[in-house]
């Protein structure tokens, strides 16, 4: 069945660990993206790719870094966790750009990171 | 100023009840409205989406943008407890997919 992957679900660690979010999608999907949810705020986009090798930043600042070397797979990272970066992650996927359509983007079910 | 607003709730309806939620935007550009689904600790879902302006019906669930006000709405008909979840607004305009949030709106549907 064709989905989208987030592991773990929950995290919770001390400050200064270094922690990869992983994210995988089995629809071929050349899109993938990371956002951050905060309670009662709206979803920030953090990172984007377009493919494989291919990543950028979205609007909303992060210290997180973010790698594409396969179409399927697209972890986040984090070197040194804080506190301030206690949110909910969610990686999303979609096909590409077709004019005239809205290319669905597919939501994984989130990790809740939680930095102590 | 957000580029879009969203009441965030709760809304607390009873069972059968019809549910208006609704979003207001600032971006003359946006052409693609969507509306997802969030229940609790998952990720959002896509319900459905509209291009440009006008009503679009998907059984229970009925869409409508106005953009003269820059204005979308959602109806849900005879409301169910299922239906309890946060519904979130997200709006493009086209080209490269960035969406734009609102808040979300967490509807609560008693028996």
């Amino acid at each position: 069945e064709a989905d989208i992957y987030q592991t773990p679900r929950y995290l919770v660690i001390g400050t200064g660990k270094k922690i990869t979010l992983e994210c995988s999608q089995t629809m071929g999907h050349d899109k993938m993206y990371w956002y951050q949810q905060d309670p009662g705020m709206e979803l920030h986009l953090i990172h984007y790719s377009y493919g494989v090798n291919s990543t950028e930043k979205g609007d909303l600042s992060s210290e997180s870094t973010v790698s594409r070397i396969r179409t399927e797979h697209f972890p986040l990272t984090l070197e040194s966790a804080r506190p301030s970066h206690t949110s909910q992650y969610l990686c999303a996927s979609s096909e590409s750009y077709k004019a005239g359509e809205y290319n669905e983007q597919f939501f994984g079910p989130g990790t809740r990171l939680t930095v102590l | 100023q957000k580029e879009v607003e969203q009441d965030p709730g709760p809304l607390s309806v009873p069972e059968g009840a019809i549910v208006s939620l609704n979003c207001t935007y600032s971006n003359s550009a946006f052409q693609y409205f969507m509306w997802y689904r969030q229940y609790s600790r998952k990720g959002p879902e896509l319900l459905m989406y509209t291009y440009s302006s006008g009503n679009k019906e998907d059984g229970r669930f009925t869409a409508q943008v106005d953009k003269s006000s820059k204005y979308i709405s959602l109806f849900i008909r005879d409301s169910q407890p299922s239906d309890s979840a946060t519904y979130l607004c997200a709006m493009k305009s086209t080209g490269f997919q960035k969406l734009v949030f609102g808040t979300g709106t967490r509807l609560l549907v008693s028996p």
